[in-house]
């Protein structure tokens, strides 16, 4: 089946600074990737939908300078949260569109910001 | 409204008992309905998913879809502690065309 790598598996990071989680379709080639973020006892949140190629479309309420997300090539997405807050602290899931297997989600991240 | 809804639960239920999750969604265009299984610090794993009227089986998990009522569930035959976990119901179609929209999810505990 589809598999997606997310890396890394957990970060903490001072406030203020910038930190990149890396998703990559290891035996697909993902057209769109979509990455979500989840708070505690929360269900996922769609943040933004990642196309090769071109800019990622946002969803509402989403700040597109803070969340910055990068989709180069086929399998692979990043998203850079910028000037991380406390607030910023979550669990960060992407997933990959595979036109056989459907959505396929990565391990995800957690970011603690202290 | 939200566009996907479920039973927050918890759902209790015991060993070997079936286990029933429902769902309800909001946007007539949405096609296709996926089930989730979520475990706490994991992320979701595919159940089974849905895009046709009636049951679909998959070993011990029978998904049914009635577009008419907008409703979705997710049976669990012969439960077992490890299907402690909580269930995301997502919809994909209509507004959410190209994309999941998932619902608050059901937190189910299958005691021994």
């Amino acid at each position: 089946g589809a598999v997606v790598s997310q890396h890394p598996s957990w970060v903490i990071c001072k406030s203020g600074t910038s930190v990149k989680i890396e998703c990559r379709s290891l035996d697909f080639q993902a057209t769109t990737m979509f990455w979500y973020r989840q708070f505690p006892k929360q269900s996922l949140m769609l943040m933004a939908t990642s196309n090769e190629g071109s800019k990622a479309t946002y969803e509402q309420g989403v700040e597109k300078d803070k969340f910055l997300i990068n989709h180069a090539s086929l399998t692979l997405s990043t998203l850079t949260v910028t000037s991380a807050h406390p607030e910023d602290s979550s669990f960060y899931i992407c997933s990959a569109q595979d036109i056989n297997y459907g959505y396929t989600f990565g391990s995800g991240t957690r970011l603690t910001v202290v | 409204q939200k566009e996907v809804e479920q039973n927050s639960g918890p759902l209790s239920v015991p060993e070997g008992a079936i286990a029933s999750l429902n769902c309800t969604y909001s946007d007539r265009g949405s096609q296709s309905f996926f089930w989730y299984r979520q475990y706490s610090g994991k992320s979701p794993e595919l159940i089974m998913f849905i895009y046709s009227n009636g049951d679909k089986e998959d070993g011990r998990f029978t998904a049914q879809l009635n577009k008419a009522s907008q409703y979705v569930s997710l049976l669990i035959r012969d439960s077992q502690p490890s299907d402690s976990a909580t269930y995301l119901c997502a919809g994909e179609g209509g507004t959410s065309y190209g994309k999941l929209t998932f619902g608050q999810g059901t937190i189910l505990t299958v005691h021994p």
